[in-house]
């Protein structure tokens, strides 16, 4: 079936450090791809997303190519701060008309000032 | 505007008794979903309803677990009776329609002892 792997946590940067969480996916068809942040006590949220493929999503600085060829999705950031500091979640949508997110199961980033 | 509407945030519960979430979607939302997230995974859908009509319960536990959505706007998800195991966050997601972005609220954190 369907599966989102992303790179285990946590992560710790100090701030203005370059971020990279990886993220692969197995999927039938064309899936959209996506990245969901968690903000501590808060409820997900969309950061970015790309519906096919060579799409580039960004958002706060950060950005995703959804790479077909190697069936990926890995979020980048220049630099980051102390209030990117969350839970993210890598996604896929199924292809077709489930709208069924499939979720990767989260990396901790944690930026030291 | 308000955004998905979750109570109660915590519920701490008994083994073997029935517990119930309450969910408001955003205004105009047509899809609503349930997912359950346990702690360091990503969530999983349980339920998603079109209106008030469930188009996809194939993840929901159906001995113990139950949903409705009477008049397709607010939704309630009932566990009786309840296991230790299922101790997690329940997220409630709506959409304006099926393929369109979902917006989670903050979840119920439902401990079992």
């Amino acid at each position: 079936g369907n599966s989102v792997t992303q790179m285990e946590g946590p992560v710790t940067l100090s701030e203005e450090a370059f971020l990279t969480i990886n993220c692969t996916y197995t999927a039938t068809g064309y899936p959209s791809l996506f990245w969901y942040v968690q903000y501590p006590g808060e409820g997900l949220q969309l950061l970015l997303k790309a519906t096919k493929a060579d799409d580039k999503g960004s958002n706060k600085g950060f950005e995703a190519t959804y790479r077909k060829e190697t069936t990926s999705f890995h979020l980048e950031k220049g630099s980051v701060q102390v209030s990117d500091s969350a839970v993210y979640f890598c996604a896929l949508r199924e292809a077709g008309a489930t709208n069924k997110l499939i979720f990767g199961t989260g990396t901790l980033l944690a930026v030291q000032p | 505007e308000a955004g998905v509407v979750q109570s109660p945030r915590y519920k701490i519960i008994e083994k073997k008794q029935p517990v119930a979430f309450w969910c408001n979607p955003i205004s105009g939302h047509n899809t609503l979903y349930w997912y359950l997230q346990n702690l360091g995974q990503g969530p999983e859908l349980l339920i998603r309803y079109e209106n008030e009509e469930a188009v996809d319960d194939s993840q929901l536990p159906k001995d113990r677990f139950s949903a409705e959505r009477l008049k397709g706007v607010d939704s309630t998800l009932k566990i009786q009776p309840a296991e230790l195991g299922d101790s997690a966050v329940y997220l409630c997601a709506s959409s304006l329609e099926v393929d369109t972005e979902a917006f989670f609220g903050q979840g119920t954190r439902l401990t079992v002892v």
